[in-house]
């Protein structure tokens, strides 16, 4: 089955810096990736996700990397604001699955 | 895009009773889901809910604990029976295309006592 790990329990960054969160997959077979964000009393919401057929997307202030050489996936937020602050998740899915298995999540604190 | 309602929101119950929890979306989506959510933890999922067929359940959840309805394409039904306080968790419904962004409703947040 697939398994999904990230690298960092919680992360503290100083407003205006990048953050870089890190995540680790085990199924050489998935061929989807998601980051969702999860805020204190709501359920994840998207942020931006990449197909095995790419190794970087770019979004508003996102940016995910894939290396699916080691089976690693990046999230990149540029000029971190207070509003960031929230669980990130990443998420791996298979076309052929359907399913989505979310990873352990990283805790995002931004110091203003 | 899709709008996730669910209810309740949040609940409190006995030890030994069953709780339904509603998750209804505003547009027909092909694949919904149920995850549980530990208090900070990760999402764990339960179970696949299919139209008009039995729930396709992950390792470690049945359907006579967790029994699951789908009738059409927008609505679904997630039982947790003959609970215990270690069913204390978040439920989340999530709805989404095949292999696509899936849209969440806000949970429902169950303390059993």
């Amino acid at each position: 089955g697939e398994s999904v790990g990230l690298h960092l329990p919680t992360l503290s960054v100083q407003e205006g810096d990048n953050s870089i969160i890190n995540c680790a997959y085990s199924n050489s077979a998935s061929d989807y990736f998601i980051w969702y964000k999860q805020e204190s009393g709501k359920g994840p919401q998207f942020i931006i996700d990449i197909r095995s057929n790419m190794d970087k997307r770019q979004g508003q202030r996102v940016t995910v990397l894939l290396n699916k050489t080691v089976k690693h996936l990046s999230l990149q937020i540029a000029a971190t604001q207070p509003g960031d602050s929230a669980v990130y998740f990443c998420a791996v899915g298979n076309t052929g699955g359907f399913k989505t298995i979310f990873g352990a999540g990283t805790r995002l604190f931004v110091k203003a | 895009s899709a709008v996730i309602s669910q209810k309740p929101s949040r609940d409190i119950c006995q030890r030994g009773t069953s709780l339904t929890i509603q998750c209804q979306v505003d547009s027909q989506v092909t694949m919904m889901f149920w995850y549980r959510q530990q208090p900070g933890q990760s999402l764990t999922l339960i179970a696949t809910a299919n139209q008009g067929s039995e729930a396709t359940y992950e390792s470690g959840f049945v359907i006579d604990k967790f029994p699951i309805s789908r009738p059409n394409l927008t609505f679904s039904t997630l039982t947790v029976s003959n609970m215990s306080p270690e069913d204390s968790s978040i439920y989340l419904c999530s709805a989404g295309p095949v292999s696509g962004e899936l849209f969440f409703g806000e949970g429902s947040r169950l303390t059993v006592l």
